[in-house]
């Protein structure tokens, strides 16, 4: 099974700040998927395929990466971006999630 | 619009069985395969299950697999989730959810969700 590891745990940026956060995989997977979760609703699919924009995501967002190492970027932080963000792979089954990353604004 | 309503959720004695529905509109249920998704309160999330487009093919982690079982009903466009055999560590919001594509293991679409609470 694959391992996601998610840093940071957490984290806090500012409105207008850059912020980057990072998936690694124990081993190579071909891409990796993200889901925004807001408190107190289910996930949302945000960006898959390693960096294609799900609708209606604002084009702030974007997502890169490849074999072991991913990342989602936010361009310039907004209010309505704090949330939990799950990473996730399905090139090799069983699909498993990363254990999260919420950021918060500040 | 893609809409997925889970029911069935509650309060079950470990080692009891409860049985989850999710009902699908919105789109062509019997084209696309479909999933069960848990998360433990104030946890992450787990892949629990997987059901072909037809029925015929059903995937598991081994975390579930032997107690749970997925099904659908594509004329009712239904999904099910039979769990037996509960354990505290089934406790968790169990979201319905639609594959993106057939072949696709990233999940496009996801209900609000039902609670499931094991104890006794």
């Amino acid at each position: 099974e694959i391992v996601l590891t998610q840093s940071p745990t957490t984290m806090a940026a500012s409105p207008g700040e850059k912020v980057t956060l990072t998936c690694r995989a124990s081993s190579s997977v071909s891409y990796m998927h993200w889901y925004q979760q807001r408190s107190g609703t289910s996930p949302k699919l945000w960006i898959y395929e390693t960096s294609k924009l799900a609708s209606g995501v604002p084009n702030r967002f974007s997502g890169s990466g490849s074999g072991t190492s991913y990342s989602l970027t936010i361009n310039s932080m907004e209010t309505e971006d704090a949330a939990t963000y799950y990473c996730q792979q399905g090139s090799s089954y069983p699909p498993t999630f990363g254990s999260g990353t919420k950021l918060e604004i500040k | 619009e893609v809409q997925l309503v889970e029911s069935g959720g509650g309060l079950v004695q470990p080692g009891r069985s409860l049985k989850l529905s999710c009902a699908a509109s919105g789109f062509t249920f019997s084209n696309y395969y479909m999933a069960w998704v848990r998360q433990a309160p104030k946890k992450g999330l787990e892949w629990v299950a997987t059901i072909s487009t037809s029925g015929s093919r059903t995937y598991y982690p081994d975390s579930v697999k032997g107690r749970f079982t997925i099904s659908r009903d594509n004329a009712k466009s239904s999904l099910y989730l039979q769990m037996n055999s509960l354990k505290s560590e089934d406790t968790a919001t169990y979201y319905c959810a639609r594959h993106d594509r057939v072949g696709a293991w990233w999940f496009a679409y996801w209900g609000q969700g039902t609670l499931v609470t094991v104890s006794s």
